[in-house]
């Protein structure tokens, strides 16, 4: 069984189109991540979600809305897509949030295989 | 979150151990040091972390300098599917890492 699995795997897709990406864990955590990893293979955090609520929103096109139906999926829906949407989005998950415990506690994440995406 | 600094490249033989440096010297006292690595085409895996002390676990040993300065991540008995790039975060632990350009370790046979 894939502990975090993605589809699709990959997405081409046309310029303006609205596509959405789903992400699964069966590892029950309680929190998930969207990070993109872009053609210079730079890899940023985008989003985390600590069940079902939001709690890390970097700089990120509000063309980008994660939604989170219960704590073992994280979907990411991208509207009006442009070119430079183009890349690998990787979905993680971590047992917990980090930090809890007084901050002691390191969440190690588990990242998915990604998907990606190409924008023509 | 500290920058790091890694070579952007190395290479080791299959068997020997392969040790990766890192440099954050900028690093304050509730930052952590993290490595993880992206086999190609794979998505990141966790390897380690430690804070002051040194740690080993079943895939690798973490070397932290007394300063936390800097670190080696080492993978004691290097093999092909080692072949990767190598990424030393540090920061703190708010569960947002920050991936810099990483190592690409070549194992060669």
């Amino acid at each position: 069984d894939t502990a975090v699995s993605q589809t699709p795997k990959y997405l081409v897709t046309q310029m303006g189109n609205d596509k959405s990406i789903k992400c699964e864990q069966n590892l029950g955590h309680d929190t998930m991540y969207w990070y993109k990893q872009d053609s210079k293979k730079f890899l940023k955090i985008m989003f985390s979600y600590n069940n079902k609520e939001l709690i890390i929103n970097e700089t990120v096109p509000n063309r980008f809305s994660p939604k989170s139906p219960d704590k073992a999926h994280l979907n990411l829906h991208i509207n009006s897509l442009e070119l430079g949407d183009s890349a690998v989005y990787f979905c993680a998950s971590s047992r917990h949030r980090a930090g809890l415990a007084g901050g002691e506690l390191v969440e190690t994440q588990y990242f998915g295989p990604g998907t990606r995406l190409l924008v023509l | 979150d500290a920058k790091t600094t890694q070579p952007t490249s190395m290479d080791c033989a299959e068997g020997r151990a392969a040790n990766l440096p890192c440099n954050h010297s900028t690093i304050s006292g509730n930052e952590y040091v993290y490595w993880y690595r992206q086999i190609h085409s794979q998505g990141p895996q966790y390897i380690i972390h430690g804070l002051k002390n040194n740690e080993t676990n079943e895939m690798a040993s973490l070397i932290i300098t007394e300063d936390r300065k800097s670190s080696t991540l080492i993978l004691p008995h290097a093999t092909l599917r080692d072949t990767a790039v190598y990424y030393c975060i540090a920061g703190r632990n708010t569960g947002k890492l920050i991936f810099g350009q990483g190592t690409t370790l070549q194992v060669k046979p």
